[in-house]
């Protein structure tokens, strides 16, 4: 079965400070998809990025950067020069890969609070 | 954003009443699918349709039905409700091919009084 793990459940830290957010998975599966969403106070479900399982290349994206480890099943996110803006929870989130249903198996998400 | 409704977006019912959630789509996708969040437990699916009523079980589908009689809607029907079913839904999309991520709805706050 398939699992995600995000041990830290609360995170806070100072604007400007950087942060990584750690994702954990299990799966049998030898291509799979890794993702990250973000929850605002509004509460909706805002999409971050997806990750191949055959592409372990980190990205980048303006403050944020995603490095994915497959030696340690991990999928972890940073963000460089925290805003308050960033004030969320975070979800890491694992699917199957191919053409069809993208069945999202959630971790437990990061509450991350950002201090002015 | 993606064309994603769903309705009511707040609701308080009594323990053992029939309530149906509803999910509205006009981007004309294949997959649609019905998710709780609860603390400490992210988000779980609950059932998943794709297509027109082809629908199948997710991680926790007990005490929940689905219907899909339009590629735009998808119903989430509690028989009867009861209290630990108090948690919020979210209906969300996808399209075929590998290449795609989910979209959310906004979300539907149920409480179980």
């Amino acid at each position: 079965a398939q699992k995600v793990t995000q041990a830290q459940t609360e995170i806070s830290v100072v604007e400007k400070e950087d942060v990584t957010l750690d994702c954990v998975y299990e799966t049998r599966d030898t291509t799979y998809y890794l993702f990250w969403y973000k929850q605002p106070p509004s509460g909706e479900l805002v999409f971050l990025i997806r990750r191949n399982s055959f592409d372990e290349q980190n990205e980048i994206s303006g403050r944020y950067s995603w490095n994915f480890q497959k030696s340690t099943s991990s999928f972890n996110f940073t963000i460089t020069a925290s805003q308050v803006v960033d004030s969320a929870v975070y979800f890491c989130a694992l699917s199957e890969a191919g053409g069809g249903a993208q069945k999202l198996v959630f971790g437990q998400g990061t509450r991350l609070t950002i201090n002015p | 954003d993606a064309g994603i409704t769903q309705s009511p977006r707040h609701k308080v019912t009594e323990t053992g009443t029939p309530v149906t959630l509803r999910c509205h789509q006009t981007e004309n996708h294949r997959y649609m699918y019905w998710y709780r969040q609860d603390p400490g437990h992210g988000l779980r699916l609950i059932h998943y349709s794709y297509g027109v009523k082809d629908t199948d079980k997710g991680e926790v589908s007990d005490g929940y039905s689905v219907s899909r009689s339009k590629t735009e809607d998808f119903l989430l029907t509690l028989e009867s409700a009861t209290s630990s079913q108090t948690s919020v839904y979210f209906c969300a999309i996808s399209d075929v091919g590998g290449n795609t991520e989910a979209f959310f709805g906004q979300g539907t706050r149920l409480t179980v009084v």
